[in-house]
């Protein structure tokens, strides 16, 4: 059982350039998250999706946009990448709203 | 909303000596707490969870956390150490009708030296 995993690990990119951010779960929950994380500011919610079909903006969703491929899938992506995007980006699923989150390993973004 | 703050950033402390690391929330509401841990370059993972009921909950690898609504506090704590906890603790908070929308704190890093 994989649970929730992200690809890739690791990514550079220039300012400008985009980029997207894979996440799969396997646990067939409803839920699914992106945060990220910055030295001394803890996890930030970007966007979530509650259920298959929908998505809904977090604390900082500026700069990224997000979509819910369907129950297992919800990918993040950088349109146009700036430094203040450099980071360590974490999906998370939940079963329902009450659940706790399971998250993937992450992937540190790097924005030069 | 709500807001999560954990006081201290950094807890050295000896192997086999018991901790507590310190969490308080404000919020207008009724709120779902967790205490999640972060080993090095992985995800967080979940330690204990308070929803309703008793209010010392306790959680995996030893721990336990005692909810103190009249203090706002959800205080994380371990009567012994090992060495294998070390690792960066985070607090989080959700409102009960909030839909999972958690807000951590900024983080502890616990330090167990030999």
């Amino acid at each position: 059982n994989a649970g929730v995993t992200q690809t890739p690990k690791f990514q550079v990119l220039k300012t400008g350039q985009s980029m997207t951010l894979q996440c799969a779960q396997d646990m067939n929950h409803n839920s699914m998250y992106w945060y990220r994380q910055d030295p001394g500011m803890g996890l930030r919610l970007i966007y979530y999706s509650a259920s298959e079909g929908t998505t809904d903006k977090g604390e900082v969703p500026n700069g990224y946009n997000v979509s819910r491929l369907n129950k297992r899938e919800f990918s993040l992506r950088l349109e146009s990448a700036a430094p203040s995007q450099t980071s360590v980006y974490f999906c998370a699923s939940s079963e329902d709203r009450n659940s706790p989150l399971h998250f993937g390993n992450g992937t540190r973004l790097t924005v030069t | 909303a709500q807001s999560v703050t954990q006081l201290d950033s950094q807890v050295p402390v000896f192997e086999e000596a018991p901790v507590e690391l310190r969490c308080n929330y404000s919020s207008s509401v009724s709120v779902y707490l967790f205490w999640y841990v972060q080993y090095p370059n992985q995800g967080l993972q979940l330690l204990l969870k308070y929803l309703s009921g008793s209010t010392l909950v306790k959680g995996i690898n030893g721990f336990e956390a005692e909810f103190n609504k009249s203090q706002t506090s959800f205080h994380l704590r371990k009567p012994s150490v090992h060495i294998s906890d070390t690792a960066e603790y985070f607090c989080a908070a959700c409102s009960t009708g909030g839909g999972n929308k958690l807000t951590f704190g900024t983080g502890t890093q616990l330090k167990v030296e030999l």
